[in-house]
């Protein structure tokens, strides 16, 4: 499968555990991004990457979240002390750089999720 | 701060009608716009997209419209099929940009 692939798909937690999340993206890709999805509402800007490097956090990324993407290729998600609020899904997207010959820039490919339960 | 509003939020059709889904956008700026279709447990798909240089497009079931005068955008779906039942989006964004604004949906169900 050469889409994006998020593991794991699901992830129960109890209040105040620290849970990670990993995206991979497609290969060729060199954008990144994390959204946060809850129910009944559309997709919401987390972060980016371009490469390696973290371009943009929204101000819903709290302090308890980090997000590394440490060789440009896959990228972690990392929620400390987590929250019931933190309940959500978790959605990760890639899409192409500038230059490449393939797809647009615009176009986010989606990965399937992780749904995060917080008790 | 930017926003796109999505509506209806639920549309029922029967299969082989047409449903049409609305959004707006806030931002001026905004010159890409994605659809995307969720289906239960997935991530969402992109089904298809607009620029602000064209006024429609198609394919095959589904088309778009753009009025960039009124900041409005529609997905057309016509001789709809149980299959077409999912959660649609709609979304805006900058070419070259990073941050995409999401509608909050429309869950569509086509009743065989």
């Amino acid at each position: 499968d050469t889409g994006v692939s998020q593991n794991p798909r699901h992830k129960i937690t109890k209040r105040g555990q620290n849970v990670t999340f990993r995206c991979d993206p497609i290969s060729e890709h060199n954008r990144l991004y994390w959204y946060r999805q809850t129910l009944g509402q559309g997709p919401e800007f987390l972060t980016y990457f371009q490469n390696e490097a973290q371009l943009e956090k929204s101000r819903l990324l709290s302090d308890r979240f980090s997000a590394e993407r440490p060789k440009g290729s896959f990228s972690t998600l990392e929620i400390q002390r987590t929250e019931q609020g933190d309940s959500a899904m978790y959605l990760c997207a890639s899409s192409p750089g500038v230059g490449l010959s393939f797809g647009s820039t615009d176009t986010q490919y989606f990965g399937p999720g992780t749904r995060l339960t917080v008790l | 701060g930017e926003n796109v509003e999505q509506h209806p939020s639920t549309l029922s059709v029967q299969e082989g009608d047409s449903a049409v889904i609305k959004c707006t956008y806030s931002d001026s700026a905004s010159n890409y716009f994605p659809w995307y279709k969720q289906e239960l447990g997935k991530g969402p798909q992109l089904i298809i997209d607009i620029r602000s240089n064209v006024g429609e497009k198609k394919d095959q079931r589904i088309a778009v419209t753009l009025n960039k005068t009124a900041k409005h955008f529609s997905l057309h779906i016509t001789e709809t099929q149980p299959e077409d039942s999912a959660v649609y989006f709609c979304a805006a964004s900058i070419t070259g940009g990073f941050k995409t604004i999401f509608g909050a949906g429309t869950r569509l169900f086509v009743k065989a």
